[in-house]
């Protein structure tokens, strides 16, 4: 089984820019998730999405991020413009179920993002 | 609001010997509990979690975690330490009742280093 897949792995870009990150999860996951992992910090939850829809967004900074995933399936994360600040590495993780029991989250390998 | 404390950011053993990484939560209930690995440049992966069912937890490549619900512990233990066990390690909480706000909580993680 496949698991999930993330693009580009890594990306340096002058603050300011904008940046986008991919996320492919493992096939039949209805659940999408984004984590900001700041270097010595534990992940923190950006978006949630159940199939298309968005089920938590309570820590996206929205003036500047932006997610989607417009068929349910995969999701782009983008940053724009880009701060300081935002330099990090991004998870994508997904599940197979939302909540209880059974949720088990399946992390991809991140992107690791520099903002110059 | 839940929350993890990981005591000790920095751990050092030596191969053979026993591996202890402290975890303490914050929880009106007791929660699902997990303990995730993450290697050098690698997604999160899951260890092992507690569910509210044996409260002693046995997960994968020898860790195990006891659930101690008078000391709102959960930490992970494993019997002799090797060289592939290097990695960061994050102790994770999520609340059992299913809402749109129980996402799951990460500690700030333990670096553990084996010395040979």
């Amino acid at each position: 089984e496949a698991g999930v897949a993330q693009s580009p792995r890594y990306k340096i870009i002058e603050k300011r820019q904008s940046v986008a990150f991919w996320c492919n999860p493992i096939s039949g996951h209805a659940t999408l998730y984004w984590y900001q992992q700041i270097l010595g910090q534990g992940p923190k939850l950006l978006i949630q999405f159940q199939n298309n829809g968005v089920v938590d967004d309570s820590q996206l900074p929205k003036d500047r991020f932006s997610a989607e995933r417009l068929k349910g399936v995969d999701s782009t994360l983008k940053i724009q413009p880009a701060k300081l600040e935002d330099s990090a590495v991004y998870l994508c993780a997904s599940s197979l179920v939302r909540g209880g029991i059974g949720e088990t989250q399946y992390f991809g390998p991140g992107t690791r993002l520099l903002v110059l | 609001a839940q929350s993890v404390t990981q005591l000790g950011s920095h751990v050092s053993v030596s191969e053979g010997a026993l591996v202890l990484l402290r975890c303490n939560y914050s929880s009106s209930v007791p929660p699902y509990l997990f303990w995730y690995v993450q290697y050098p440049n690698q997604g999160l992966q899951l260890l092992l979690k507690y569910t509210s069912a044996a409260t002693l937890v046995k997960g994968i490549n020898g860790f195990e975690a006891e659930f101690k619900k008078s000391e709102t512990s959960f930490h992970l233990t494993k019997p002799s330490a090797h060289m592939r066990d290097a990695a960061e390690y994050f102790c994770a909480v999520r609340p059992t009742s299913y809402s749109s706000a129980s996402k799951i909580i990460f500690g700030s993680g333990t670096r553990l280093s084996i010395r040979p």
